[in-house]
């Protein structure tokens, strides 16, 4: 079955530690996004990419890092630098273009970081 | 800020009765579609209807788009306690077709 995969469902991260977050698919989607979902709101993104060995930031994207050297893969690592990272992380993918107009994303069963 | 605004931020209700949700946004958009989220899960697409649509089905799910008054709404008919969930509106903007932005979402509560 074609899905989306992301790994750990749990993680925990000291202070001062960089993490990284598994994001994979099988979908054969170009563009991959990650989102950061805090207690009761929505999704905001962090960063998105259309392509291989091509991403952008999105709307929270600082001490965040991505990349994308593989079609099915988007791992997310969250750095000592982002000051607040306990959240719960969804990666989505979808397909580009103008097809887009038509199809939603199809997200991942989530990551929940916490900072301990 | 947040393109989408759903509306109301919580609603409870008891099974066969029907759900009503809103949602409004800003500035003009290619399409808008919603999406359910069960507690501690990924969010799953359900519907999506494009700018030159006004109503859509799907199932017991019902759309309606208003690009005049920037505002959809998700009806949810005769409901069941498994509808227990987060639904959230998201807006793909005209002139970008790369990414969905997220509103707030509402948290549905069937009771049995």
């Amino acid at each position: 079955d074609g899905g989306i995969t992301q790994s750990p469902k749990y993680l925990f991260r000291k202070e001062g530690q960089n993490v990284t977050l598994s994001c994979e698919q099988n979908l054969n989607h170009d563009a991959m996004y990650w989102y950061r979902q805090d207690p009761g709101q929505g999704l905001r993104l962090i960063y998105y990419s259309q392509i291989v060995n091509d991403f952008q930031k999105g709307d929270i994207a600082e001490g965040y890092s991505v990349s994308r050297e593989k079609k099915e893969s988007f791992p997310l690592t969250v750095t000592s630098a982002q000051k607040n990272p306990t959240a719960f992380y969804l990666c989505a993918s979808s397909i580009t273009g103008k097809s887009l107009l038509n199809y939603g994303y199809t997200f991942g069963s989530g990551t929940r970081l916490t900072v301990v | 800020s947040q393109q989408g605004e759903e509306d109301p931020q919580a609603l409870s209700i008891q099974e066969g009765e029907n759900a009503t949700m809103n949602c409004s946004y800003k500035t003009s958009i290619n399409n808008l579609q919603w999406y359910r989220q069960n507690s501690g899960r990924g969010l799953v697409h359900l519907i999506l209807i494009r700018s030159n649509e006004r109503e859509k089905h799907s199932g017991r799910l019902r759309v309606t788009l208003d690009t005049s008054k920037k505002s959809s709404s998700l009806l949810i008919t005769a409901s069941r306690a498994a509808d227990t969930a987060s639904y959230f509106c998201a807006t793909s903007l005209s002139g970008s077709a790369r990414q969905l932005t997220f509103g707030s979402g509402t948290q549905l509560t069937v009771l049995p």
